[in-house]
C-alpha cells in the first residue's frame, strides 16, 4: 500500500467553473477526511465518512462543496461555482476504525492545491 | 470548543542548536489526544506523535522529545541536536476520544522551523 493518494495535485480554474478532487485512502481504513489549508495556517476540518456514510461536515463546507464515498473506498470532493477564497490546499486523510489500535491516527496524502483565477 | 495555540509563527536556528516548539491547547474533554505533525516543503503531512491525556509521561525518540503537562495545558516538542532536514512547519494538534467528533483533529496555526548550516 502506498498510502492516501489525490488527484490532482495541482488545479487551476477560473471563477465559477466546477471542480472535482479525488482521494484514494489506505485500503484497511473505514475513516476517511477532508481538510482544507490556506496559506500560513494549519489545516481545517471540512468533513469526514465512516465507510460510505458522512458523519460530520463542517460550518466551512457551504452549499457548494459536496463530498461522496459511494462505495466506502475513494472519496471525492466538488465545489461548484468556484469562488477566489476556496483557493487552498484540500487534504485528504484516512485511519483506522473503531475498536483499532491506532484508530485516531490519521495518514494524509499530499493535497489537492486549487487555485481560482 | 478545542483550540490549539502555537504562539511562534517562525524559528530560525543553526544546525546543532536544540529547539523548543511550543503548543498550548483547550478543551472541554477529560479524555483526548494530543498530536505532532511535520510538514515538509512537500506538502504531506508526516505524524510524528500521539499522547493520550491520561498519559503525562514525556516521550523521547531519538533527537525529538515531548513534554506534556496538563496542568498548563501544554505539549511542547524539543529537537536536539537540529539538522536542516529538520526545516519544516510542524502542526500540534488536538482530538476527542471516537465517539467525540469522530476523532476530528483540531490544529493549531503551525510554527515554521528554518534549521541553517
Amino acid at each position: 500500500d502506498t498510502g492516501v493518494s489525490q488527484d490532482p495535485r495541482h488545479k487551476i480554474t477560473k471563477r465559477g467553473q466546477n471542480v472535482t478532487f479525488r482521494c484514494d485512502p489506505i485500503s484497511e481504513h473505514n475513516r476517511l477526511y477532508w481538510y482544507r489549508q490556506t496559506l500560513g495556517q494549519g489545516p481545517e476540518f471540512l468533513t469526514y465518512f465512516q465507510n460510505e456514510a458522512q458523519l460530520e461536515k463542517s460550518r466551512l463546507l457551504s452549499d457548494r462543496f459536496s463530498a461522496e464515498r459511494p462505495k466506502g473506498s475513494f472519496s471525492t470532493l466538488e465545489i461548484q461555482r468556484t469562488e477566489q477564497g476556496d483557493s487552498a490546499m484540500y487534504l485528504c486523510a484516512s485511519s483506522l476504525g473503531q475498536g483499532a489500535r491506532g484508530a485516531n491516527v490519521l495518514t494524509f496524502g499530499a493535497g489537492s492545491r486549487l487555485t481560482v483565477l | 470548543a478545542q483550540k490549539v495555540t502555537q504562539a511562534q509563527t517562525e524559528i530560525s536556528v543553526v544546525e546543532k542548536e536544540d529547539v523548543t516548539l511550543d503548543c498550548v491547547y483547550e478543551t472541554r474533554d477529560t479524555t483526548y489526544y494530543l498530536f505532532w505533525y511535520k510538514q515538509p516543503p512537500s506538502g504531506e503531512l508526516v505524524f510524528l506523535i500521539r499522547r493520550n491525556s491520561f498519559d503525562e509521561q514525556n516521550e523521547i525518540s531519538g533527537r525529538y522529545s515531548w513534554n506534556f503537562q496538563k496542568s498548563t495545558s501544554s505539549f511542547n516538542f524539543t529537537i536536539t541536536a537540529s539538522q536542516v532536514v529538520d526545516s519544516a512547519v510542524y502542526f500540534c494538534a488536538l482530538s476527542g476520544t471516537y465517539y467525540n467528533a469522530g476523532n476530528m483533529l483540531t490544529f493549531g496555526g503551525g510554527t515554521r522551523l528554518m534549521v541553517k548550516p
